[in-house]
């Protein structure tokens, strides 16, 4: 079965980055999308963007466009995240999550806490 | 960006009735060339990633039981659950992939009243 299977806690000071990792299994790698999707506290789920793994091409939202890079580690079945220049609103859970080739999202990891703080 | 905006906020229903969440987006999904919406449901439970339930509008991913339905077309549409169960407490989310970035709704929050 697909599975996708996230890093853990990390706890960053403002200014630091941070590098999420989501493995994933039971299914071609090249063949699908992955997305990061983040979820702060009491707040609703916000897309921060993807990468076509098969081309190795990204598109990212603007609101994270030169802070955020997400690669892909194909001999390893892995895609990673990378957050820059972090402030305390980035304190947040944030998922790695696979599309079926259209957007929507069906497969998901378990999530990463991300907290910054002084 | 395409805003997605859900009503209502949050809803008590009783065990067996109906629940529906209402979402609009600030722009139609629907594309003409492949007549079909780009609008996608999630069910998030505490503690837990979101879980698909509908794509295209209205189908149903694989093994979600057929109490889910979606329906709508263009900029409204509507997730009802025909009999409520005590596992459907949840808090549910529209998501359109018609555009990037891909947006979702701020989210219902679903009870057992």
């Amino acid at each position: 079965q697909v599975l996708l299977v996230q890093s853990g806690a990390e706890v960053k000071k403002p200014g630091a980055s941070v590098k999420v990792s989501c493995k994933a299994s039971g299914y071609t790698f090249t063949t699908y999308a992955i997305h990061w999707v983040r979820q702060a506290p009491g707040q609703r789920l916000e897309w921060m963007g993807w990468i076509s793994v098969g081309n190795g091409d990204t598109k990212y939202s603007q609101k994270f466009q030169g802070r955020v890079t997400i690669t892909t580690d194909t001999s390893a079945s892995t895609a990673y995240m990378e957050l820059s220049s972090l402030r305390s609103e980035d304190t947040a859970v944030y998922y790695c999550a696979r599309d079926f080739g259209s957007g929507s999202l069906h497969y998901w990891g378990q999530g990463t806490l991300v907290t910054v703080s002084s | 960006d395409i805003v997605m905006t859900q009503s209502p906020d949050s809803l008590a229903v009783s065990l067996g009735e109906r629940a529906t969440i209402n979402c609009q987006s600030s722009q139609s999904v629907f594309y003409r060339s492949n007549k079909k919406n780009y609008l996608a449901w999630y069910q998030q439970k505490p503690g837990q990633p979101p879980k698909l339930l509908i794509y295209w509008a209205s189908t149903r991913e694989s093994g979600v039981p057929d109490r889910f339905s979606g329906s709508g077309s263009g900029t409204d549409f509507t997730l009802t659950i025909s009999s409520l169960q005590a596992e459907d407490v949840a808090v549910y989310y529209c998501q359109q992939y018609y555009d990037t970035p891909r947006t979702f709704g701020q989210g219902t929050k679903v009870e057992i009243k």
